[in-house]
Protein backbone atom coordinates (compact mmCIF):
# COMPACT_ATOMS: atom_id res chain seq x y z
CA UNK A 1 0.00 0.00 0.00
CA UNK A 2 1.20 3.44 -0.69
CA UNK A 3 1.72 5.15 2.25
CA UNK A 4 1.75 9.13 2.36
CA UNK A 5 3.01 9.96 5.93
CA UNK A 6 2.74 13.76 7.25
CA UNK A 7 6.09 14.35 9.83
CA UNK A 8 3.07 16.51 12.60
CA UNK A 9 -0.37 15.52 13.59
CA UNK A 10 -0.72 18.29 15.60
CA UNK A 11 1.29 21.69 15.77
CA UNK A 12 1.05 24.85 17.75
CA UNK A 13 2.90 28.05 16.42
CA UNK A 14 3.14 31.44 17.36
CA UNK A 15 2.14 34.16 14.76
CA UNK A 16 4.90 35.51 12.60
CA UNK A 17 6.71 32.48 12.94
CA UNK A 18 8.09 30.02 10.15
CA UNK A 19 6.67 26.84 10.12
CA UNK A 20 7.84 23.85 7.91
CA UNK A 21 4.95 20.84 7.18
CA UNK A 22 6.78 17.57 5.79
CA UNK A 23 4.96 14.87 3.69
CA UNK A 24 7.11 11.92 1.88
CA UNK A 25 5.49 9.28 0.19
CA UNK A 26 6.96 5.69 -0.61
CA UNK A 27 5.81 4.65 -3.62
CA UNK A 28 7.58 6.80 -6.40
CA UNK A 29 4.47 8.94 -7.41
CA UNK A 30 5.13 11.43 -9.44
CA UNK A 31 2.61 13.95 -8.53
CA UNK A 32 2.30 15.03 -4.79
CA UNK A 33 0.08 17.97 -3.62
CA UNK A 34 -0.79 20.36 -0.34
CA UNK A 35 -4.43 21.10 0.28
CA UNK A 36 -6.57 22.42 3.44
CA UNK A 37 -9.55 21.70 4.86
CA UNK A 38 -11.76 23.85 6.47
CA UNK A 39 -15.50 23.70 7.51
CA UNK A 40 -17.77 24.35 4.76
CA UNK A 41 -14.43 25.45 2.26
CA UNK A 42 -13.86 21.81 1.74
CA UNK A 43 -10.36 21.19 -0.20
CA UNK A 44 -8.69 24.01 -1.26
CA UNK A 45 -5.14 23.35 -2.99
CA UNK A 46 -2.56 25.86 -2.27
CA UNK A 47 0.10 23.84 -4.26
CA UNK A 48 1.42 20.83 -6.03
CA UNK A 49 4.06 19.82 -7.63
CA UNK A 50 4.28 17.26 -11.11
CA UNK A 51 8.21 16.83 -10.48
CA UNK A 52 11.05 17.44 -8.73
CA UNK A 53 11.86 20.80 -8.54
CA UNK A 54 8.79 22.00 -10.19
CA UNK A 55 5.83 23.43 -8.67
CA UNK A 56 2.75 24.99 -9.82
CA UNK A 57 0.35 27.34 -7.48
CA UNK A 58 -3.14 26.27 -6.68
CA UNK A 59 -5.95 27.83 -5.86
CA UNK A 60 -4.54 29.92 -2.12
CA UNK A 61 -1.10 29.94 -2.93
CA UNK A 62 -0.68 32.77 -0.79
CA UNK A 63 1.45 32.65 2.27
CA UNK A 64 2.59 29.46 1.37
CA UNK A 65 5.48 28.17 -0.66
CA UNK A 66 6.56 24.66 -1.14
CA UNK A 67 9.83 22.81 -1.76
CA UNK A 68 10.19 19.64 -3.75
CA UNK A 69 13.70 18.78 -3.88
CA UNK A 70 13.46 14.77 -3.92
CA UNK A 71 10.86 12.97 -5.29
CA UNK A 72 9.08 11.46 -2.28
CA UNK A 73 9.50 14.45 0.05
CA UNK A 74 7.44 17.61 -0.51
CA UNK A 75 7.13 20.25 2.23
CA UNK A 76 4.94 23.39 2.35
CA UNK A 77 5.84 26.78 4.13
CA UNK A 78 4.47 29.03 5.79
CA UNK A 79 6.86 31.86 5.38
CA UNK A 80 4.99 34.07 8.31
CA UNK A 81 2.01 32.23 10.28
CA UNK A 82 -0.67 33.65 10.46
CA UNK A 83 -3.68 32.74 12.95
CA UNK A 84 -6.45 32.47 9.83
CA UNK A 85 -3.82 29.58 8.35
CA UNK A 86 -5.26 27.88 11.81
CA UNK A 87 -6.53 24.92 9.94
CA UNK A 88 -5.85 21.09 8.73
CA UNK A 89 -3.41 20.31 6.03
CA UNK A 90 -3.47 17.62 3.61
CA UNK A 91 -0.71 15.95 1.57
CA UNK A 92 -1.41 13.85 -1.48
CA UNK A 93 0.10 11.70 -4.03
CA UNK A 94 -0.09 10.48 -7.20
CA UNK A 95 0.89 8.38 -9.96
CA UNK A 96 0.57 9.72 -13.67
CA UNK A 97 -0.80 6.74 -14.73
CA UNK A 98 -4.53 7.28 -16.32
CA UNK A 99 -5.53 3.61 -15.89
CA UNK A 100 -5.69 3.98 -11.96
CA UNK A 101 -8.98 4.79 -10.91
CA UNK A 102 -8.38 6.01 -7.40
CA UNK A 103 -6.79 9.38 -7.91
CA UNK A 104 -5.05 10.65 -4.74
CA UNK A 105 -3.47 9.08 -1.98
CA UNK A 106 -3.83 11.36 1.02
CA UNK A 107 -1.64 11.87 4.34
CA UNK A 108 -3.23 11.47 8.20
CA UNK A 109 -3.07 15.38 8.05
CA UNK A 110 -1.68 17.94 10.29
CA UNK A 111 -3.98 20.11 12.67
CA UNK A 112 -2.33 23.20 12.95
CA UNK A 113 -2.88 25.86 14.98
CA UNK A 114 -1.39 29.22 15.60
CA UNK A 115 -1.63 31.52 18.43
CA UNK B 1 -16.77 29.15 -10.07
CA UNK B 2 -17.50 25.72 -8.43
CA UNK B 3 -16.94 23.28 -10.92
CA UNK B 4 -18.18 20.18 -8.79
CA UNK B 5 -20.87 20.86 -6.11
CA UNK B 6 -22.08 19.13 -3.25
CA UNK B 7 -25.02 20.99 -2.74
CA UNK B 8 -26.01 19.54 0.77
CA UNK B 9 -23.85 20.26 3.70
CA UNK B 10 -25.46 17.74 5.67
CA UNK B 11 -27.08 14.45 5.91
CA UNK B 12 -28.66 12.73 9.03
CA UNK B 13 -30.50 8.84 8.36
CA UNK B 14 -31.20 6.14 10.68
CA UNK B 15 -28.93 3.32 10.44
CA UNK B 16 -30.62 0.61 8.45
CA UNK B 17 -31.76 3.23 5.93
CA UNK B 18 -30.18 3.94 2.49
CA UNK B 19 -28.21 7.40 2.57
CA UNK B 20 -27.82 9.09 -0.74
CA UNK B 21 -25.58 11.73 -1.53
CA UNK B 22 -25.69 13.71 -4.51
CA UNK B 23 -22.50 15.80 -6.43
CA UNK B 24 -23.17 17.92 -9.78
CA UNK B 25 -20.57 19.04 -11.82
CA UNK B 26 -20.79 21.62 -14.64
CA UNK B 27 -17.90 20.75 -16.91
CA UNK B 28 -18.60 18.13 -19.08
CA UNK B 29 -14.59 17.55 -20.35
CA UNK B 30 -14.42 15.04 -16.57
CA UNK B 31 -13.36 11.29 -17.28
CA UNK B 32 -13.79 9.85 -14.15
CA UNK B 33 -15.25 10.50 -10.51
CA UNK B 34 -14.76 9.48 -7.66
CA UNK B 35 -15.75 9.57 -3.74
CA UNK B 36 -13.88 9.96 -0.65
CA UNK B 37 -14.83 9.35 2.92
CA UNK B 38 -12.88 11.61 5.42
CA UNK B 39 -12.95 11.37 9.54
CA UNK B 40 -12.19 14.11 11.73
CA UNK B 41 -8.90 14.22 12.35
CA UNK B 42 -8.13 11.83 9.63
CA UNK B 43 -7.11 12.15 5.88
CA UNK B 44 -9.51 11.36 3.29
CA UNK B 45 -9.63 7.72 1.61
CA UNK B 46 -11.08 6.50 -1.36
CA UNK B 47 -14.31 5.01 -1.53
CA UNK B 48 -15.51 4.05 -5.24
CA UNK B 49 -14.96 5.68 -8.13
CA UNK B 50 -16.50 5.24 -11.86
CA UNK B 51 -15.64 6.32 -15.43
CA UNK B 52 -17.75 8.65 -17.61
CA UNK B 53 -18.41 5.83 -19.77
CA UNK B 54 -20.39 3.73 -17.29
CA UNK B 55 -23.55 4.58 -15.41
CA UNK B 56 -23.34 2.31 -12.21
CA UNK B 57 -20.42 1.00 -10.19
CA UNK B 58 -21.24 -1.10 -7.08
CA UNK B 59 -18.94 -2.31 -3.98
CA UNK B 60 -20.63 -3.65 -1.25
CA UNK B 61 -22.82 -1.47 0.13
CA UNK B 62 -21.69 1.37 -1.68
CA UNK B 63 -23.15 2.26 -5.00
CA UNK B 64 -22.19 5.26 -7.15
CA UNK B 65 -24.30 6.12 -10.29
CA UNK B 66 -23.50 8.44 -13.16
CA UNK B 67 -26.04 10.41 -15.14
CA UNK B 68 -23.64 12.24 -17.71
CA UNK B 69 -26.86 13.81 -19.34
CA UNK B 70 -27.71 15.55 -16.17
CA UNK B 71 -24.12 15.78 -14.64
CA UNK B 72 -25.01 14.45 -11.65
CA UNK B 73 -23.72 11.65 -9.64
CA UNK B 74 -24.96 10.12 -6.51
CA UNK B 75 -23.37 7.87 -3.53
CA UNK B 76 -25.80 5.69 -2.14
CA UNK B 77 -24.89 3.81 0.81
CA UNK B 78 -27.43 0.59 2.20
CA UNK B 79 -27.72 -0.38 4.65
CA UNK B 80 -25.92 2.45 6.25
CA UNK B 81 -23.92 2.26 9.65
CA UNK B 82 -22.99 3.96 12.55
CA UNK B 83 -19.57 3.95 11.15
CA UNK B 84 -20.28 5.22 7.95
CA UNK B 85 -20.81 8.79 9.82
CA UNK B 86 -18.07 11.00 8.20
CA UNK B 87 -17.65 13.88 5.70
CA UNK B 88 -17.61 12.45 2.16
CA UNK B 89 -15.92 14.58 -1.01
CA UNK B 90 -16.84 14.84 -4.41
CA UNK B 91 -14.26 14.74 -6.57
CA UNK B 92 -13.58 14.64 -10.33
CA UNK B 93 -10.80 14.20 -12.94
CA UNK B 94 -9.88 16.18 -16.27
CA UNK B 95 -10.31 14.05 -19.55
CA UNK B 96 -7.04 13.15 -20.80
CA UNK B 97 -4.54 16.22 -21.63
CA UNK B 98 -5.83 18.15 -18.54
CA UNK B 99 -4.72 18.41 -15.28
CA UNK B 100 -4.16 16.11 -12.89
CA UNK B 101 -5.10 17.66 -10.28
CA UNK B 102 -8.75 16.59 -8.63
CA UNK B 103 -11.39 18.89 -8.65
CA UNK B 104 -13.35 18.23 -5.82
CA UNK B 105 -16.63 19.24 -4.00
CA UNK B 106 -16.98 21.03 -0.65
CA UNK B 107 -18.22 17.72 0.55
CA UNK B 108 -21.63 16.33 2.89
CA UNK B 109 -21.26 15.38 6.89
CA UNK B 110 -23.20 12.17 6.86
CA UNK B 111 -24.68 11.18 10.25
CA UNK B 112 -26.01 7.78 10.89
CA UNK B 113 -27.71 7.82 14.07
CA UNK B 114 -28.25 4.08 16.01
Amino acid sequence: DVKVTQSSRYLVKRTGEKVFLECVQDMDHENMFWYRQDPGLGLRLIYFSYDVKMKEKGDIPEGYSVSREKKERFSLILESASTNQTSMYLCASSLFDRGRDYGYTFGSGTRLTVV
Amino acid sequence: DQQVKQNSPSLSVQEGRISILNCDYTNSMFDYFLWYKKYPAEGPTFLISISSIKDKNEDGRFTVFLNKSAKHLSLHIVPSQPGDSAVYFCAARPTQGGSEKLVFGKGTKLTVNP
